[in-house]
């Protein structure tokens, strides 16, 4: 069955440390990939996505993610967290049709 | 000001009724989705539409009902036979095969 995982479910971090939230989805064939955040009390929102091209993917708030398809992976990254990073993280895939398939979160903690 | 709104934001329920959840989108989106979100979960998609008057079930569909009667309006049924219905449920919308937008949610409690 086609599913995304998130190894990593709760991350705690202190501010200015780097971060990588891993993603691997399980289809070998063409897909889009999305990271969604959902910040305390806020709607889920798109932070990057990857449909085609560069697999280097630059998003909003400084993120980015690298679609690297030999491993069915979708990293994210950002080299310098802050506190208002605190949220959590949802990667998510498409195989070809509007259903998107998501994991199951990363919850990040930043401390001051 | 476009977006997708979802109603009420809290809702409390007696066991073995049934219950209602709107959701509007004035983004002009063909498709909607309508999911279920758990702690350690994450997001499980229950029905989508891609065009109005018709929707297909998702992955965890069972004991829920959905209507598309109107391109702008998703509403979401969980009835009786939910064995499990308290939950927090997202609707999102989108432009046929790009990225999903979201509502900001009902929580409903069934006691």
């Amino acid at each position: 069955a086609q599913s995304v995982s998130q190894h990593n479910h709760h991350v705690i971090l202190s501010e200015a440390a780097s971060l990588e939230l891993g993603c691997n989805y399980s289809y070998g064939g063409t897909v889009n990939l999305f990271w969604y955040v959902q910040y305390p009390g806020q709607h889920l929102q798109l932070l990057l996505k990857y449909f085609s091209g560069d697999p280097l993917v630059k998003g909003i708030k400084g993120f980015e993610a690298e679609f690297i398809k030999s491993k069915f992976s979708f990293n994210l990254r950002k080299p310098s967290v802050q506190w208002s990073d605190t949220a959590e993280y949802f990667c998510a895939v498409t195989y070809n049709t509007d259903k998107l398939i998501f994991g199951t979160g990363t919850r990040l903690q930043v401390f001051p | 000001d476009g977006g997708i709104t979802q109603s009420p934001k809290y809702l409390f329920r007696k066991e073995g009724q049934n219950v209602t959840l709107s959701c509007e989108q004035n983004l002009n989106h063909d498709a909607m989705y309508w999911y279920r979100q758990d702690p350690g979960q994450g997001l499980r998609l229950i029905y989508y539409s891609q065009i109005v008057n018709d929707f297909q079930k998702g992955d965890i569909a069972e004991g829920y009902s959905v209507s598309r009667e109107k391109k702008e309006s998703f509403p979401l049924t969980v009835t009786s036979a939910q064995k499990n219905p308290t939950a927090f449920y997202l609707c999102a919308s989108s432009d046929r095969g790009w990225e999903q937008y979201f509502g900001p949610g009902t929580r409903l409690t069934v006691t």
